[in-house]
């Protein structure tokens, strides 16, 4: 099975700044999918970005933006100009493209945005 | 898009009793997943369907829980008996896979499970 590590359980943001959270993962698949999700206070899991291994440019959603490296086989999340509501939970997940059932997931960050 | 629909969204009962968490995926997604979320365990997988069919229940924690999916706009997870150490936050969450794996997962907003 693939594994999926984020090995910062904790992070935190001064508002305004730039953060980036790390995740790494173990495959021997060329085909995959990758995505980060977001889990604030409510609980609810929100799908941030996600990136196609296929593809060279790293995926953007406004301020959410990764920096995929597939021979490193690493796949960060920077969140620019944090903002308050960005303070949450999140988990790096990983998803086969030939077995695409599963999704293996990381142990997930808690990122905290400091006013 | 009405999302995934969990129901009920908290669920407080006493030990030994039977607990029936449900789960509506979005139309149209052939796979649905059953994660449990704790502290210390983070977020497990229990186990997933692929078109109704029950593919991988190896996160089953053992045969107190059972989960079914009798057609393809429901599924079922249940726990008879409940025991405390079942406390936790129950997801369901469904995909698309038809095609192209680049469809994300779609979570339900979680069922908060507390057995006395």
């Amino acid at each position: 099975a693939q594994t999926v590590t984020q090995s910062q359980p904790e992070m935190s943001v001064q508002e305004a700044e730039t953060v980036t959270l790390s995740c790494t993962y173990d495959t021997s698949e060329s085909d995959y999918y990758l995505f980060w999700y977001k889990q604030p206070p409510s609980r609810q899991m929100i799908l941030v970005i996600r990136q196609e291994a296929y593809k060279q440019q790293n995926a953007t959603e406004n301020r959410f933006s990764v920096n995929f490296q597939k021979a490193a086989k690493s796949f960060s999340l920077k969140i620019s100009d944090s903002q308050l509501g960005d303070a949450a939970m999140y988990f790096c997940a990983y998803r086969s493209g030939s077995t695409g059932n599963q999704f293996y997931f990381g142990t997930g960050t808690s990122l905290t945005v400091i006013p | 898009d009405a999302g995934v629909i969990q129901s009920p969204r908290h669920e407080v009962t006493e030990m030994g009793q039977e607990v029936t968490l449900r789960c509506k995926p979005i139309s149209g997604h052939n796979s649905l997943f059953w994660y449990r979320q704790t502290m210390m365990r983070g977020l497990e997988l229990l186990i997933y369907f692929n078109n109704n069919v029950p593919i991988d229940d190896s996160g089953m924690p053992e045969d107190r829980f059972s989960a079914k999916m009798p057609n393809a706009s429901f599924s079922t997870l249940k726990i008879q008996p409940s025991e405390p150490r079942d406390s936790a936050v129950y997801f369901c969450a469904s995909s698309a896979t038809g095609g192209s794996y680049n469809s994300p997962l779609h979570f339900g907003n979680g069922t908060r499970l507390t057995v006395t």
